[in-house]
Order: structure tokens, then C-alpha cells, then sequence
């Protein structure tokens, strides 16, 4: 069966300080991978996604970057973290390429910038 | 594009009450409708999904959504609601096909919360 991980589960980090973020699939290749984030009250917001390894598709502008250097690897990062990066970051999958099939989400790191 | 309006953001409801989270959508194809569901602290779990066919959808835990592409809604009801239910839960939409490969917009989600 497929599962996926994501960690660390809680970061506390100061402003200007890097960031790294990483999750794994396991029992399916090829997936599609989504970084999401959630902020109280406004839903999730995609981030980032990525259809394959070295392709990212960035969503909105911001002081995040994404990578996928593996099949099931992707990777949130930062140089410098601001305070607006706080919030609860959710990584997803789903298989590729059914456009209806569902995501299946992490169980998210909430990350704290202080 | 697609977009999701949740119009509720908290609902507070008594054990074994009945309950409706409401979902309105838009978009100019058609879609794939879904609920999730998220505990604290946690991911987002599939609840259940429209894909084509018959416009009620069940999942196991006892909620059903309808399709309603006069009104483009989707809302989620529950008969009777348990304690465990609370949870906030999130509507989502994707365009079927074309190249969003897949992209869910969420709305803003429901705080359901049950009270014994």
C-alpha cells in the first residue's frame, strides 16, 4: 500500500534562518506531488507541484522554493525564513495521470518563525 | 479556473443532531468534486468524492453529499452527527482534464463542532 511521510512534525525557527522540509512516497512511482499550506480561517493554499523529477511549478510568488531530486521525493526550502512563512504545511500525492483521482495528504509540519 | 465557497466557516451542532456543510462551486468545465476531512494536528483525509454517474455520494462514516449543477453545489449532510465528527472539513474542486494535472482548489473549510 502506499504511504507518505513528511517531517519534521513541529519547527520552530527564527526569521532569516534557512528551511528544509522533505517528504517521501513509498509504494507508487511516478507520482504527482503537491506542497500545500494552510493558514487559520483561509483554507490551503498550493504552493508548489510537481509532475516529475527536476519539474516544479511554482504557484505563487513567495520566498519558498520546491525540489524533487527523486521519483518520491520533494522538498520544501528556504534561504531566509520570514515571519509570514509561519503555518501548517501540508505535502500531497496522487497517482499520475488521473486527473480525478483523489490526494492523499501527509500528516503536515507546522511550522513556527519567530 | 475554478474556485470553492464554503459558506459556513464554524458550525457548532448537539449530538444526533442532523447536519449540512454547505459547498458552492464555479467553473467553466466540468469537475470532480470532493470532501475531506481534517483532525487537529493532522493531514487531510479523503471523505468522499464525485466523479460522474449518480449524484449521491456516500462514505462509510454515515455523510452524503449531492451534486447539483443547476445550483453548482455540493454539500455535505450527516443524519445524525457523533462527537468524533468534530473536524473541520474542506470542499475541493478540480477542472476534469485539460492541463491543471490535477490541481485541487480547496474553500476556506467548516469548523464542525459537536457538543454532547
Amino acid at each position: 500500500s502506499q504511504t507518505i511521510h513528511q517531517w519534521p512534525a513541529t519547527l520552530v525557527q527564527p526569521v532569516g534562518s534557512p528551511l528544509s522540509l522533505e517528504c517521501t512516497v513509498e509504494g507508487t512511482s511516478n507520482p504527482n506531488l503537491y506542497w500545500y499550506r494552510q493558514a487559520a480561517g483561509r483554507g490551503l493554499q498550493l504552493l508548489f507541484y510537481s509532475v516529475g523529477i527536476g519539474q516544479i511549478s511554482s504557484e505563487v510568488p513567495q520566498n519558498l522554493s520546491a525540489s524533487r531530486p527523486q521519483d518520491r521525493q520533494f522538498i520544501l526550502s528556504s534561504k531566509k525564513l520570514l515571519l509570514s512563512d509561519s503555518g501548517f504545511y501540508l505535502c500531497a500525492w496522487r497517482d499520475s495521470p488521473s486527473y480525478n483521482s483523489p490526494l492523499h495528504f501527509g500528516n503536515g509540519t507546522r511550522l513556527t518563525v519567530t | 479556473a475554478q474556485s470553492v465557497t464554503q459558506l459556513d466557516s464554524q458550525v457548532p451542532v448537539f449530538e444526533e443532531a442532523p447536519v449540512e456543510l454547505r459547498c458552492n462551486y464555479s467553473s467553466s468545465v466540468s469537475v470532480y468534486l470532493f470532501w475531506y476531512v481534517q483532525y487537529p494536528n493532522q493531514g487531510l483525509q479523503l471523505l468522499l468524492k464525485y466523479l460522474s454517474g449518480s449524484t449521491l455520494v456516500e462514505s462509510i462514516n454515515g455523510f452524503e453529499a449531492e451534486f447539483n449543477k443547476s445550483q453548482t453545489s455540493f454539500h455535505l449532510r450527516k443524519p445524525s452527527v457523533h462527537i468524533s465528527d468534530t473536524a473541520e472539513y474542506f470542499c475541493a474542486v478540480t477542472g476534469a482534464g485539460g492541463t491543471s494535472y490535477g490541481k485541487l482548489t480547496f474553500g476556506q473549510g467548516t469548523i464542525l463542532t459537536v457538543h454532547p
